[in-house]
């Protein structure tokens, strides 16, 4: 069974780091390129942002909002994906998707999502 | 990169059929063929239900329909029925490299 499971979500000051991950299965972790999306309390979804596989260079590309804070990795020895957050503010409080993009149906659609992960930045 | 363009709101009777804009630039929407929908129940988690514009992956009813013309795509829902109550997301590649997503659009079956 194809499945993304993050964890490392909880509860962080603001001005913290924190660090999630995604431990992917059932699929070819290797070729996907990787997304994270997130997703406020009763907002809306929010692009964060990707790792490309190593075949397609392995570059990370980011979102505006969080480029310079936020630093996607992957480790495709154990099909894992990360997401490092630093000085992170209440903006940054959400639901932590991680997502495959544009494997299985056309480039740079997100065809596969985790349950999600809760990162709470509060004092 | 800013977010596409959805009404917040859109509803209609079973059996009808109801049709979601998502409006952007020509460095995104207009630009690619890459516009993707995602339909969301509350609590859950996005399915993606429309991809390239107006391809549906295997499983998604033939109810759900894309399109575009120009800075705008199109999402059609026909022949309504109650599951299809839900919050639709789009989302376009943009020339930036980045995704950008609609700010979602909230659908009520009367």
């Amino acid at each position: 069974e194809m499945q993304l499971v993050e964890s490392g979500g909880g509860l962080v000051k603001p001005g913290g780091s924190l660090r999630v991950s995604c431990a992917a299965s059932g699929f070819t972790f290797s070729i996907a390129w990787m997304s994270w999306v997130r997703q406020a309390p009763g907002k809306g979804l929010e692009w964060v942002g990707r790792i490309k596989s190593k075949t397609s260079g392995g570059t990370p590309d980011y979102a505006a909002l969080v480029k310079g804070r936020f630093t996607i990795s992957r480790d495709d020895s154990t099909d894992m994906l990360s997401l490092q957050m630093t000085s992170l503010n209440t903006e940054d409080t959400a639901v932590y998707y991680c997502v495959r993009e544009g494997s299985a149906y056309g480039f740079h659609s997100l065809d596969m999502w985790g349950q999600g992960t809760m990162v709470t930045v509060s004092s | 990169q800013s977010a596409l363009t959805q009404p917040p709101s859109a509803s209609g009777s079973p059996g009808q059929s109801v049709t979601i804009s998502c409006t952007g630039t020509s460095s995104d929407v207009g630009g690619y063929n890459y516009v993707s929908w995602y339909q969301q129940h509350p609590g859950k988690v996005p399915k993606l239900i429309i991809f390239a514009v107006n391809e549906r992956p295997s499983g998604v009813p033939d109810r759900f329909s894309g399109s575009k013309f120009a800075n705008t795509a199109s999402l059609t829902v026909s022949g309504l029925q109650a599951e299809d109550e839900a919050d639709y997301y789009c989302t376009s590649y943009a020339s930036s490299g980045s995704l950008v997503f609609g700010g979602g659009t909230k659908l009520t079956v009367l």
